[in-house]
């Protein structure tokens, strides 16, 4: 079944205890991303992957980074994670990244920071 | 720049009446428009999106959105309500100077009465 997976569905920290989100596809697509939604705000993006090792900040990329060694595979991480980073946070790919690709969406990261 | 405006954050509506969900947009160059819709605990999905061609587009589970570019809108809309189209909605843009950007709405929450 072509799907994008995220790990863990459901996470709550301290605030500055790295951790790491993961998300894979297996769809062989080459763009992926990041957003984080929140009430009011819809969502907005936080870093986007064109491809392998490249990689470029969305709209909100402050407190987070990313990397992409293998085309499927896209983790997001927060090194020092701070109670304004509680969200639900949502991955996704599509084919090319074109303007008109539809977005594949994963089922979401919940994450609580105390 | 691009942007999305959803108007009303929350409609209630009776099962088999009409579903409208208002969406209005600005972009400098020709819009890409989508929504996506959100079940309860799951990921986004496409429900149509407008690329170009024929303005009034058909998608999934009965929904259509007709793009009008005189009002900067595509709303959404279904002529009967079900339970199951009890979900949270999400217009978004995207344009040929945007490549792999969704810029989203705020979202409008449907609640389906019996």
């Amino acid at each position: 079944e072509a799907q994008v997976t995220q790990n863990p569905r459901y996470l709550i920290t301290v605030t500055g205890k790295k951790l790491t989100v993961t998300c894979s596809q297996n769809m062989n697509h080459e763009y992926m991303s990041w957003y984080r939604q929140d009430p009011g705000l819809g969502l907005r993006q936080i870093y986007y992957s064109m491809n392998v090792e490249v990689t470029d900040k969305g709209d909100v990329p402050e407190g987070y980074k990313v990397s992409r060694k293998e085309k499927r595979n896209f983790p997001l991480i927060l090194e020092s994670p701070s109670p304004n980073q509680t969200s639900l946070y949502f991955c996704a790919s599509s084919p090319r990244g074109g303007s008109t690709d539809t977005q594949y969406f994963g089922p979401g990261t919940r994450l609580t920071v105390l | 720049a691009q942007s999305v405006t959803q108007l009303g954050s929350h409609v209630s509506v009776s099962e088999g009446a009409l579903v409208l969900l208002r969406c209005n947009y600005s972009s400098s160059v020709p819009p890409y428009l989508f929504w996506y819709v959100q079940y309860p605990n799951q990921g986004l999905q496409l429900l149509l999106k407008y690329t170009t061609g024929a303005t009034l587009v058909k998608g999934i589970n009965g929904f259509e959105a007709e793009f009008k570019k005189s009002e900067t809108s595509f709303h959404l809309t279904k002529p009967s309500a079900h339970m199951s189209d009890a979900a949270e909605y999400f217009c978004a843009v995207s344009d040929s100077d945007s490549w792999g950007k969704l810029q989203f709405g705020a979202g409008t929450q449907v609640v389906v009465t019996p």
